[in-house]
């Protein structure tokens, strides 16, 4: 069975650009979430979709903003991006009811210039 | 605000020790304690679940063990091997929908 996939893997910006994330989760699964790692920090935790509404939202500006499909798969995009957005950007998906493991993708590589 | 925290830093040992990596949560009201695997620039491997009704769960030569009382879980790691070699996070659970606050990660180096 597929795991959690994400794309591109790597991607390279300039400031005041904007950028599109995708993710698409294990078979079955409902829940998408979606976390921002700097380089040597811990994966910090931005939003979580469940059946095509959003269940939560971590500390992040409006310039993030993040949807699901019909399919379960999902996108986060960031508008005017900043130096500081620069981070690995991670898709987990879970079946999104009780306790629940957190699968995760392999991130998207952003680097912003 | 929900913090974790990760002790050490960073660990070098031989192959074949057996370890233990730290980590320390606030706020007792914990849904679960997640322990990752991270290899430099991937993705996260989850390694073992804790619920919060448990006091430890093992996987082959994993074992992790948690005391809500104390905020405190722990990850034990039996007869060091090189591929053991990556960053390990902890993560608490925060509620029912399973968002998870991680600690900044031990990075483990275990030589030949």
């Amino acid at each position: 069975d597929a795991g959690v996939t994400q794309s591109p893997t790597h991607l390279i910006k300039t400031r005041g650009q904007h950028v599109t994330l995708r993710c698409s989760p294990i078979s079955g699964h409902k829940s998408v979430s979606w976390y921002q790692q700097v380089l040597g920090q811990g994966p910090q935790f931005i939003f979580q979709y469940y059946e095509k509404e959003e269940r939560g939202r971590g500390n992040f500006p409006d310039r993030f903003s993040a949807r699901q499909f019909p399919n379960y798969s999902s996108e986060l995009n960031v508008n005017a991006l900043l130096l500081g957005d620069s981070a690995l950007y991670l898709c987990a998906s879970s079946l999104g009811q009780g306790i629940d493991t957190q699968y995760f993708g392999p991130g998207t590589r952003l680097t912003v210039l | 605000k929900q913090e974790v925290t990760q002790i050490p830093a960073a660990l070098s040992v031989p192959e074949g020790e057996n370890l233990v990596l730290n980590c320390s949560f606030t706020d007792s009201a914990i849904y679960n304690l997640q322990w990752f695997r991270q290899d430099p620039g991937k993705g996260l491997t989850s390694l073992l679940l804790i619920q919060s009704s448990q006091r430890e769960q093992t996987s082959g030569r994993l074992n992790a063990s948690l005391d809500k009382s104390s905020g405190r879980s722990t990850l034990y790691i039996a007869a060091s091997q090189p591929g053991d070699s990556a960053t390990y996070l902890c993560a608490r659970g925060n509620s029912g929908y399973s968002t998870l606050t991680f600690g900044k990660g031990t990075m483990l180096l275990v030589s030949p």
